[in-house]
């Protein structure tokens, strides 16, 4: 099956400092990675898609500014949340799609969840 | 607008079958998945649906009628793992996943 890892599991930080989050895909080249936002009790909220290579797509009300997304290589992607406050404090969670492939289908395969507490 | 409605709860018995339906509008579609979500967890893939019919997997069951506009996850011999949401998600015509708000299902003993 296909595996992506998400370090750190969870994360607690102090208000206004930045905390990066590793999306890695383990046993398959991802050309396309996502970044979703899960605050509980509700469903997954897409922030952005990004695409080896290239600058990230951010969803209507997601400050790219905020959200620093580097999608480095094939194999890993990177959410950076800079000057974090508590609002910020909810479940990431990154996807990862391979490239086409004959007779497949579209899937994502999810990395575990990183929860952020910001005091 | 795209939009995904599926019921906000549900509870079943152990044992017993649960169908959880899903109805969508989206722009476009590319297929329908349904994905398991325990709390506190990332989302893990059950079924794709891209085509008319009931696929079935073991205990899980989706469906799919593209002219309705309607998916059903059928849940058999129901066991307390399966305490989870159960999201819908649709792949519309620029292949991004519209998601639904989750349908959490409680089994009871």
């Amino acid at each position: 099956g296909a595996v992506v890892s998400q370090h750190p599991s969870w994360v607690i930080c102090k208000s206004g400092t930045s905390v990066k989050i590793e999306c890695r895909s383990l046993d398959f080249q991802a050309t396309t990675m996502f970044w979703y936002r899960q605050f509980p009790k509700q469903s997954l909220m897409l922030m952005a898609t990004s695409n080896e290579g290239s600058k990230a797509t951010y969803e209507q009300g997601v400050e790219k500014d905020k959200f620093l997304i580097n999608h480095a290589s094939l194999t890993l992607s990177t959410l950076t949340v800079t000057s974090a406050h508590p609002e910020d404090s909810s479940f990431y969670i990154c996807s990862a799609r391979r490239g086409w492939e004959v007779g497949g289908y579209n899937e994502q395969f999810f990395g575990p969840g990183t929860r952020l507490t910001v005091l | 607008g795209q939009n995904i409605d599926q019921p906000t709860e549900m509870t079943a018995t152990e044992g017993a079958i649960v169908q959880i339906n899903c109805t969508y509008q989206t722009s476009g579609f590319n297929g329908l998945f349904w994905y398991q979500q325990h709390a506190g967890e990332a989302p893990t893939f059950l079924s794709y649906n891209v085509l008319d019919g009931l696929e079935e997997k073991g205990r899980f069951s989706s469906f799919l009628s593209r002219s309705k506009g309607y998916s059903y996850l059928l849940l058999k011999e129901l066991q307390m793992k399966d305490s989870a949401s159960y999201l819908c998600a649709v792949l519309d015509s620029n292949y991004q996943l519209i998601w639904g708000a989750g349908t959490k299902l409680i089994i009871k003993p």
